[in-house]
């Protein structure tokens, strides 16, 4: 059974710094594209990063430079680094897995809350 | 990139159809056949009903159906029930090679 848990969440001032964990079970992570989706409160979701298998990696404009993804095959985990954090950073952050070749979200973590806030 | 363009609700009775849409650009929707749509219920995880435009996942209600037209793809729900009620986002990939930039969320109503 595929299954994402996101941790790592909490509350920071802004300029701090945070990691997110996704644990994966059910499948390799490395073998897949994975990315961050985060829903700011009363708004929408926003693609956040997605790392490819082959290793690529790609950002949103709005944390270009500040937000860092990266997997540890050994853990099967996928992280994400905040670093620099604005108050409009605060949201709720989703793991969430995309098949080789395909650009759908077929499964999602439960979401972790990251409040920037001093 | 801006967000893809949704209506902010929509709402049907019991037994009723309701299409969403859901409007990009030839950089987004238009310009790729991978659109897909997902179901939010507040609190819980979002939900794949939708990929490559018109497919459904496995085992998900044929209720649920996905169509594109030049810039614009929609969402048709039939047979709306109760448990419907959530917020519906489009997402698509774009020509910067990213996988989702979504729409922004339809609420639907079931009255």
């Amino acid at each position: 059974e595929v299954q994402l848990v996101e941790s790592g969440g909490g509350l920071v001032q802004p300029g701090g710094s945070l990691r997110l964990s996704c644990a994966a079970s059910g499948f390799i992570v490395s073998s897949n594209s994975m990315s961050w989706v985060r829903q700011a409160p009363g708004t929408g979701l926003e693609w956040v990063s997605v790392i490819y298998s082959g290793g690529s990696t790609y950002y949103s404009d709005s944390v270009k430079g500040r937000f860092t993804i990266s997997r540890d095959t050994s853990k099967n985990t996928l992280y994400l680094q905040l670093n620099s954090l604005r108050v409009e950073d605060t949201a709720v952050y989703f793991c969430a897995r995309s098949v080789p070749g395909s650009y759908y979200f077929d499964y999602w973590g439960q979401g972790t809350l990251v409040t920037v806030s001093s | 990139q801006s967000a893809l363009t949704q209506p902010a609700s929509v709402s049907g009775s019991p037994g009723q159809s309701i299409t969403i849409s859901c409007t990009g650009t030839s950089s987004d929707v238009g310009g790729y056949n991978y659109v897909s749509w997902y179901q939010h219920h507040p609190g819980k995880v979002p939900k794949l009903i939708i990929y490559d435009v018109s497919n459904r996942p496995s085992g998900l209600s044929n209720r649920f159906s996905g169509s594109k037209s030049g810039n614009t793809a929609s969402l048709t729900i039939s047979g709306l029930q109760a448990e419907d009620e959530a917020t519906y986002y489009c997402s698509s990939s774009t020509s910067t090679n990213t996988p989702g930039l979504f729409g922004t969320g339809t609420t639907v109503t079931v009255l």
